[in-house]
């Protein structure tokens, strides 16, 4: 069966660090996988995008990486900030296609001072 | 531009009660979607619409209608709403058009079926 998984669990890092956030999928071909953040109370807002034939896309101090053979996506925020504490999703091109996409539970990050 | 809305933002409804949440958009998108989001399950799709007129199921659509009223609005009701649909609703809407698929989401409802 199709499967998204990220660490459910939060991850606790330090101000000025780099946060990595972990995307692993089973049975899926997915054309394009995306990333958005969502804050508590708060709809999910679209961050990034990475197409199957790219390896890596930044966006100022966000840098996404794709690995089709592995099946991975890494998300890493540089110089972290409190601000970037957040729950980050994300969510995969579904093959039903009309821009369908399923998200995974996404990782609550924690940015501490 | 508003982007999506959502009403009501807040309800409480009794055990086979029914309702409707309503969703807007101003971006001229042509595809619109509803979700559920609940602990540890994440955003589940209920039902989308590829454009005006047409709509589809999607993971979760036991107990839901839906209605694209027009290329703006997207309706989702719940005739007779049980415990289990205790969740937080969000419509987003894409444009339908790009590969890209990127999602604008509202702000939410958060329902309550005692």
């Amino acid at each position: 069966s199709q499967k998204i998984e990220q660490n459910s669990e939060a991850l606790n890092i330090q101000e000025g660090k780099t946060a990595t956030l972990t995307c692993n999928y089973t049975n899926y071909s997915p054309a394009y996988l995306q990333w958005y953040r969502q804050d508590p109370g708060r709809g999910p807002v679209f961050l990034l995008l990475i197409r199957e034939n790219e390896k890596e896309k930044r966006k100022e101090r966000l840098k996404v990486t794709f690995d089709t053979t592995l099946k991975q996506s890494l998300f890493h925020i540089t110089a972290s900030q409190p601000a970037d504490s957040a729950t980050y999703l994300c969510a995969l091109e579904n093959s039903g296609g009309y821009q369908k996409v399923t998200f995974g539970i996404g990782t609550k990050l924690q940015v501490i001072p | 531009n508003a982007g999506v809305t959502q009403t009501p933002k807040f309800q409480v409804l009794k055990t086979g009660q029914s309702m409707t949440l309503q969703c807007a958009q101003d971006m001229n998108h042509n595809s619109m979607y509803w979700y559920r989001q609940d602990p540890g399950m994440g955003l589940r799709l209920i039902y989308y619409s590829a454009s005006e007129g047409t709509t589809d199921k999607g993971e979760v659509p036991n107990g839901y209608n839906v209605s694209r009223l027009n290329k703006r609005e997207f309706s989702l009701r719940l005739e007779s709403a049980a415990p289990s649909q205790t969740s937080v609703y969000f419509c987003a809407s894409s444009s339908g058009t790009q590969l890209s698929g990127e999602q604008f989401f509202g702000p939410g409802t958060r329902l309550t079926v005692l």
